[in-house]
């Protein structure tokens, strides 16, 4: 079953724009993460948060969670064309030790040369 | 460092053939995974294992089996290859806790049945 959900499915912006996608999802997390898919390649982790965080950085990249509303943000600054990619949340649902993920069905974000 | 590597990357197979995806990886990581990732649908967990010689099974199993014998290798064999099973299948590796430590992800297996 599908925890996260992306918005928006898909996103087209100019090189140099800034890129926000959100991700919701439905039961309590410990954690959630980002991952980018190059077309044709495996995922690429980008980023965890934990759930006592509410915003975390690396590079160009700027994640917030908001568990009151049970939603993330991933931001991607000064956009390139090798950041077009789809990009998904996936989160541990609370499972405790679990270990399964939960996958939204992604973002796909192409950045316009 | 390799890291995941998949073997083949691409695969045509017809209706009732059997074969396994090779799946490898490098970096000593206790727990290992196959995905399927369909449009519209995203990835669903196939199989996983927390350790050799321990496996479980996740949303989809029907059709797949494993079996992991070294912390290095996880090998998935299709029994009997039905259309509804062409997909991409990734293998995906954590050192423990993926949701933890996140995943590192080979390249792929692109298979299509006929």
């Amino acid at each position: 079953s599908q925890q996260g959900e992306e918005d928006p499915q898909a996103l087209s912006i100019q090189e140099g724009e800034n890129a926000t996608m959100n991700c919701s999802y439905k039961t309590s997390i410990n954690n959630l993460q980002w991952y980018r898919q190059n077309s044709g390649r495996g995922l690429v982790h980008l980023i965890l948060i934990r759930s006592n965080e509410r915003e975390k950085h690396s590079g160009r990249l700027r994640v917030t969670l908001d568990t009151s509303k049970k939603s993330s943000s991933l931001l991607i600054t000064a956009s390139r064309a090798a950041d077009t990619a789809s990009y998904f949340c996936a989160t541990d649902g609370n499972a405790g030790n679990n270990r399964k993920l939960i996958w939204g069905l992604g973002t796909s974000l192409a950045v316009n040369p | 460092n390799a890291g995941v590597t998949q073997t083949p990357k691409f695969q045509v197979l017809k209706t009732g053939q059997s074969m396994t995806l090779q799946c490898a990886q490098d970096m000593n990581h206790e727990y290992m995974s196959w995905y399927r990732q369909d449009p519209g649908m995203g990835l669903r967990l196939i199989h996983y294992s927390v350790g050799a010689g321990i496996t479980d099974q996740g949303e989809v199993p029907n059709g797949y089996n494993v079996s992991r014998s070294t912390t290095e290798d996880f090998p998935l064999r299709l029994l009997s290859a039905a259309p509804s099973q062409t997909s991409v299948y990734f293998c995906a590796s954590s050192y423990s806790q993926p949701q933890i430590y996140g995943y590192t992800f080979g390249s792929g297996t692109r298979l299509t049945v006929v």
